[in-house]
């Protein structure tokens, strides 16, 4: 069974400029999770997708960070304009469904460097 | 709000045996924890839902105090394969927060 692909692997883009990401859950699940995690710290969730629905957004900032999940299979999310502070890996799970008995399988993370 | 761990790194000896644990100031309806290898994604352990019901892995063992909004992670006859960060994740409301982590290091 496939795993979660995520891509690009790494980035590095300068502040202000604008830059997204990719993953791929693993078939059939229908929740997917974005966390970032900086150096050091625990994954912070930033949305959760059920389908193509948005369960929980509240820790995205919204101004710059936006998720989609149009065909309720892949997602992209993107930051527009990056800051400093916004280095870091972001990590994409999925899991069959929102149950709590679910594991999140992850993604191998994209690791962000803004200059 | 994000759950507390403890301690935030410990070092070991192979076969020796450690606990992490994993506290909440709101009433949890799962535990979850995850090992996470250096530059690695982390990797499902277990799960301990209200109630009693357990997943995971047969080698890993974990308990959950409902009342107390705890949990602990018990690594026993550690081998250097389980050194990595141990990650907690507690769901409120289906919402995933995780702890800062706990570094453990397994030395020869």
């Amino acid at each position: 069974e496939a795993g979660v692909a995520q891509s690009p692997r790494y980035k590095i883009i300068e502040k202000r400029q604008s830059v997204a990401f990719w993953c791929n859950p693993i078939s059939g699940h229908a929740t997917l999770y974005w966390y970032q995690q900086i150096l050091g710290q625990g994954p912070k969730l930033l949305i959760q997708f059920q389908n193509n629905g948005v369960v929980d957004d509240s820790q995205l900032p919204k101004d710059r960070f936006s998720a989609e999940r149009l065909k309720g299979v892949d997602s992209t999310l993107k930051i527009q304009p990056a800051k400093l502070e916004d280095s870091a890996v972001y990590l994409c799970a999925s899991s069959p469904n929102r149950n709590s008995n679910n594991e999140q399988f992850f993604g191998p993370g994209t690791r962000l460097t803004v200059l | 709000q994000q759950p507390v761990q403890s301690p935030q790194a410990v070092i070991l000896r192979e076969g020796e045996d450690a606990v992490i644990n994993c506290s909440s100031s709101k009433a949890l309806y799962s535990v979850h924890w995850y090992r996470q290898k250096h530059g690695e994604a982390p990797v499902f352990l277990m799960i301990l839902l209200k109630g009693g019901e357990q997943k995971g892995h047969e080698k890993i063992s974990a308990s959950f105090n409902e009342k107390k909004q705890q949990s602990s992670l018990y690594l026993t006859a550690s081998q250097l394969s389980y050194s990595g960060t141990y990650f907690c994740g507690t769901e409120i409301n289906n919402d995933m927060r995780f702890g800062a982590g706990t570094r453990l290091t397994v030395k020869p």
